[in-house]
């Protein structure tokens, strides 16, 4: 198994591009989520999905889109970047009753 | 809005100390986790909490969830160099599987 895996590890961007993070999970988990890492505030939830066709808002959605329409996949789209965009990006599956995450190894992203 | 404080922010100790992390909430979870991270890396599990007043054991570490499972601890024993990393706890509301609560993290320096 794979497990969690996110591409691209490095972006840079300039403000008012957009892109897609890609995440995948081989472990048929139903619950997927974004994170975003900014030194001294921990991970802060974007988005999160409970299972195929079903997403749900986090606590910085903002400037943010994603869609599940696999169980294996759960993009994350920019729309339109912004400099308080630059962040390390998490993608992270479970099994709902256990609550426990999964992380993959993370993009780090740069607006400029 | 942190709903989960963690203390110390940065612990730097030398090999074989003990240390205690801890992570306070005016919020009850129904389960709270702690992860461990390294540079440039995904969080990684370590444990999960479910039940008031419970204490698990991982060889030298030792984790408490309160008894109003508002709170828990990490304790350290005889820490070792191989212990340096950012330490993350992390709560869960009632069946939300996949949205995470996290406190902004301890890292820790175990120096030789």
């Amino acid at each position: 198994n794979a497990g969690v895996t996110q591409t691209p590890k490095f972006q840079v961007l300039k403000t008012g591009q957009s892109m897609t993070l890609q995440c995948a999970q081989d472990m048929n988990h139903e619950y997927m989520s974004w994170y975003r890492q900014d030194p001294g505030m921990g991970l802060r939830l974007i988005h999160y999905s409970v299972g195929a066709g079903i997403t749900d808002q986090g606590e910085v959605p903002n400037g943010y889109n994603v869609s599940r329409s696999t169980t294996e996949d759960f993009p994350l789209r920019l729309l339109s970047a912004a400099p308080s965009q630059t962040s390390v990006y998490f993608c992270a599956s479970g099994i709902g009753f256990s609550y426990e995450q999964y992380f993959g190894p993370g993009t780090r992203l740069t607006v400029t | 809005t942190q709903l989960l404080e963690q203390s110390p922010q940065f612990l730097s100790i030398q090999e074989g100390e003990n240390l205690t992390v801890y992570c306070n909430s005016s919020s009850v979870f129904s389960s709270l986790q702690w992860y461990r991270q390294e540079p440039g890396e995904g969080p990684v599990l370590l444990v999960t909490v479910v039940t008031g007043g419970e204490v698990k054991k991982l060889k030298r570490l030792t984790f408490q969830f309160g008894d109003a499972r508002k709170d828990s601890s990490l304790h350290i024993t005889a820490a070792q160099p191989g212990d340096t990393g950012l330490y993350l706890c992390a709560g869960a509301h009632g069946n939300q599987g996949g949205k995470l609560i996290f406190g902004q993290g301890t890292e820790l320096s175990v120096k030789p």
